[in-house]
């Protein structure tokens, strides 16, 4: 059973636009959300995150919105650049025993065109 | 400041074959994880170390073995390999109560013939 799900397995923008990549979750455990970045050969990087307790998070470009009454959240990057082209994954973690262990979405590959 | 490094990069096995994937890091973190990649089905936890000594299974964590004998290794052992065990592997690692700050090695491509 996908825990976190990420139903658009790519999406595609143009250079100064918005994109929104979006993902849900059915675990009403889970208490922390992180949005990673990877390019190819090479392994996730940390972009941002929101703790439950939130509703919103910005840095920089990168926005993170949580809707916990939808199990929803979505990562908004304005505006969109080339270098941003990646596949993102969004994941979760819940406290308690499982020692911050996370788990990820199937991952959306964004396109930015110039 | 290597931060997580794997090895090897690539590696091309034969049906039942053994192996072991290696993974260090020079930050001092006490968790270790390792993580498969697969199309379509995103990062899946195979195992975790909360320390040296201790270890867990993850979601998948059948076919795989692992040991944590020091806080900077965290190897993976596959016993008798299966085509189904082709894949991406990740090994992270995080500093305890940071759930943000996980570290990710570039990973290692295994093929099963």
């Amino acid at each position: 059973d996908q825990q976190v799900k990420q139903n658009s397995p790519s999406l595609s923008v143009q250079e100064g636009r918005i994109s929104i990549l979006n993902c849900d979750y059915t675990n009403s455990m889970f208490d922390y959300f992180l949005w990673y970045k990877k390019y190819p050969a090479e392994g996730p990087t940390f972009l941002i995150s929101i703790s439950s307790i939130k509703d919103k998070n910005e840095d920089g470009r990168f926005t993170v919105f949580l809707n916990k009454s939808a199990k929803h959240l979505s990562l908004h990057i304005v505006p969109s650049q080339p270098g941003d082209s990646a596949v993102y994954f969004c994941a979760a973690s819940h406290g308690g025993t499982s020692y911050g262990k996370l788990t990820f979405g199937q991952g959306t590959i964004l396109t930015v065109h110039p | 400041n290597a931060g997580v490094t794997q090895t090897p990069k690539f590696q091309v096995l034969k049906t039942g074959q053994s192996m072991t994937l290696q993974c260090a890091q020079d930050m001092n973190h006490e968790y270790m994880s390792w993580y498969r990649q697969d199309p379509g089905m995103g990062l899946r936890l195979i195992h975790y170390s909360v320390g040296a000594g201790i270890t867990d299974q993850g979601e998948v964590p059948n076919g795989y073995n692992v040991s944590r004998s020091t806080t900077e290794d965290f190897p993976l052992r596959l016993l008798s390999a299966a085509p189904s065990q082709t894949s991406v592997y990740f090994c992270a690692s995080r500093p305890p109560g940071q759930v943000r700050g996980y570290t990710f090695g570039s990973g290692t491509r295994l093929t099963v013939v």
